[in-house]
């Protein structure tokens, strides 16, 4: 089982332009959650993904969009990207009737 | 609303016990947690606590619950040098964790 796998690793960006994180959950997981971590900073919620639809938000603005396929593969969507968007963006997973939460290695997005 | 607060740093010898400290804010929490996180790497689960529990022990780990006082703690026996580490405490209480800032613990030989 490869857990919950990230793509890309690593990127950079410009500001103002849009990225695009992927996540593939765990084998048998149903639900995908986007966390953002800021340097030095614990994770912070973004939102959640259940049966392809977006159940809850975090304090985030509209420039923070996702998705989730059929899979339940996810995709996290950032447009119009600010300095303060640098960060680890970790995807999770769980089972819908679980209360535990398996990561991903996150992907690290730096924005010059 | 949700606050979860750590200290930032322990500096421990190793062959000795590190505890973490956690104070939280939301008394309906339902879940409490302890996660590790390595130079580069995601988050891993350590333990967990139902909030009707005080006490539970798993190997070198033993989580303690003060649901009055909203303090969790991670005690870590006989610390080894992969235990160096941020760890995080986190509470739930539906769909989402809110997590602390972390606390960096060093192991010195």
């Amino acid at each position: 089982d490869a857990g919950v796998t990230q793509s890309p690793t690593h990127l950079i960006k410009t500001r103002g332009q849009q990225v695009t994180l992927r996540c593939s959950p765990k084998s048998g997981h149903d639900t995908v959650s986007w966390y953002q971590q800021a340097l030095g900073q614990g994770p912070q919620f973004i939102f959640q993904y259940y049966e392809e639809e977006e159940r809850q938000r975090g304090n985030f603005p509209d420039r923070f969009s996702g998705h989730q396929f059929p899979n339940y593969s996810s995709e996290l969507n950032v447009n119009a990207l600010l300095l303060g968007d640098s960060a680890l963006y970790l995807c999770a997973s769980r089972f819908s009737g679980a209360n535990v939460l398996t990561f991903g290695a996150g992907s690290r997005l730096t924005v010059l | 609303g949700e606050d979860v607060e750590q200290s930032l740093f322990l500096s421990v010898r190793e062959g000795d016990s590190s505890v973490i400290n956690c104070t939280y804010t939301d008394s309906s929490s339902t879940y409490l947690y302890w996660y590790k996180q390595e130079p580069g790497a995601g988050l891993q689960l350590l333990t967990y606590i139902f909030s009707n529990m005080d006490m539970k022990q798993d190997q070198r780990l033993t989580v303690l619950l003060n649901k009055k006082d909203k303090h969790l703690s991670l005690r870590i026996a006989d610390t080894q040098t992969g235990d160096s580490a941020i760890y995080f405490c986190a509470e739930t209480n539906d769909y989402k964790l809110s997590f602390g800032a972390g606390t960096t613990v060093t192991v010195r030989a």
